[in-house]
């Protein structure tokens, strides 16, 4: 079993939909949980950080948090055109500074 | 714009060529790294600069060699790579002190052996 776990999509919504991005992990010294997006030939960015168990906003974005389940998401609102791109969880332990990533998830939204 | 910045964008060598790649960020960040990343995986780390102290991914061949001439400068040599080592090339820059696992990655540089 691989240490993090996402589905490679892609994933195609249409313009204005609720979009859920999701990874599953296995290993329960991860304490910082990432999501990091990248477009097409770019480089990743950090968009959302969280620190244990709960939810957090950012504008249209809110990231979940459930350690018991050893399960984190990403809830993308009235989701964009410009929202196309791949999604990459990422997570650490306390005692690291490099991320485990999963492997991403490609999401399209249509017009 | 990102702050960490990568030269050049796209690369194309032959096997027998020699080439380099750069990286330099202008954030005072104590941590500088190179990541490999092949269409539709995640990003795998190569090698780790911190604190002036180098940290390999023993799996990577010899035909990579970093070099780090200061803080703010990441090199990475390439000499007799194959084909399969085309990818893109990820730097990425973090505090060690704040938020673990938070990086800032450069645009990349897209590197085609022939």
């Amino acid at each position: 079993q691989k240490e993090v776990e996402q589905d490679p999509g892609p994933l195609s919504v249409p313009e204005g939909a609720i979009v859920s991005l999701n990874c599953t992990y296995s290993n329960s010294a991860f304490q910082y949980f990432m999501w990091y997006r990248q477009y097409s030939r770019k480089g990743p960015e950090l968009l959302m950080y969280t620190y244990s168990s709960g939810n957090k906003e950012d504008g249209r974005f809110t990231a979940q948090v459930d350690k018991s389940s050893k399960y984190i998401s990403l809830f993308i609102r009235d989701s964009q055109p410009s929202d196309s791109a791949t999604y990459l969880c990422a997570l650490t332990s306390g005692g690291s500074y490099i991320p485990t990533f999963g492997r991403g998830t490609s999401l399209i939204v249509h017009p | 714009d990102t702050e960490v910045t990568q030269t050049p964008k796209h690369l194309v060598m032959g096997m027998t060529n020699k080439k380099s790649l750069k990286c330099e960020q202008h954030m005072g960040h104590r941590a500088m790294y190179w990541y490999k990343q092949k269409a539709k995986k995640p990003p795998e780390l190569m090698f780790v600069y911190s604190y002036e102290k180098l940290s390999i991914n023993e799996s990577v061949p010899s035909r990579f060699s970093p070099e780090c001439p200061n803080s703010s400068l990441l090199n990475l040599h390439l000499h007799a790579l194959q084909p399969e080592d085309s990818a893109l090339y990820l730097c990425a820059s973090s505090q060690m002190t704040g938020s673990p696992g938070e990086l800032f990655f450069g645009e990349g540089s897209r590197l085609t052996v022939l």
